[in-house]
């Protein structure tokens, strides 16, 4: 059974300074690896998807490294702004389903 | 492009009664997943349809059942509802998860059951 553990479980950092999220999952015969991000009560947001053949991703402020053969991805947002306060997600695609971690909570201070 | 849409939107049940949510994948997705998030046990998979047939199915009691029609859309049921039952039901399509594509998640139905 894949087991998908997100590191730390909660993040304050001020304004600016960059974000380091980690992700770890214990089977490593996966599709792909997702990034997600939740405002509270709502559905979730895709950031950055990597394919198993893949080591990184990136999308304007994001970027996101895959190390399949040890189980695990972190996710960097640089700069970070009020705006990327949420919980952000990790979630691992084998047998048509996606295995999630419990998320990383992050509070930006302005 | 329209995003997934999820009906309703909210809903309130009482323990016994049997409930069906709704969902309506991006257009030309043929994968609609659904799932289950609580804060105790975090985003749990129900299960995921294809082309109308369920390809894999979460740990869940036999009361949570699920079918896609043709036209790719998903409906979920709950029968014969428990308190436990309250949660956020999320849908997420695809082209096709198998093949590596994104999943695209809906707003999700918050499903509260007294």
């Amino acid at each position: 059974k894949q087991e998908v553990t997100q590191i730390p479980a909660a993040l304050s950092v001020p304004e600016g300074e960059n974000l380091v999220l980690n992700c770890s999952f214990t089977d490593s015969a996966i599709y792909n690896l997702q990034w997600f991000r939740q405002d509270p009560g709502k559905g979730l947001t895709s950031l950055l998807l990597i394919q198993s053949s893949q080591r990184e991703q990136t999308s304007g402020r994001l970027n996101a490294s895959l190390d399949k053969s040890s189980g695990r991805s972190t996710l960097y947002i640089a700069a970070s702004q009020p705006g990327d306060s949420a919980t952000y997600l990790c979630a691992v695609c084998n047998d048509y389903k996606l295995s999630f971690g419990a998320g990383t909570t992050v509070t930006v201070r302005a | 492009k329209a995003g997934v849409t999820q009906t309703p939107r909210y809903l309130i049940k009482t323990r016994g009664q049997q409930v069906t949510l709704s969902c309506s994948p991006i257009s030309g997705h043929r994968s609609v997943s659904w799932y289950q998030q609580t804060p105790g046990q975090g985003l749990q998979f129900l299960f995921e349809y294809f082309s109308e047939t369920q390809r894999n199915k979460g740990n869940f009691p036999g009361r949570f059942s699920g079918r896609q029609f043709s036209n790719s859309r998903s409906e979920m049921n709950v029968s014969t509802l428990e308190l436990g039952d309250s949660a956020l039901y999320l849908c997420a399509s695809s082209l096709n998860p198998g093949q590596s594509y994104e999943q695209y998640f809906g707003p999700g139905t918050r499903l509260t059951v007294t």
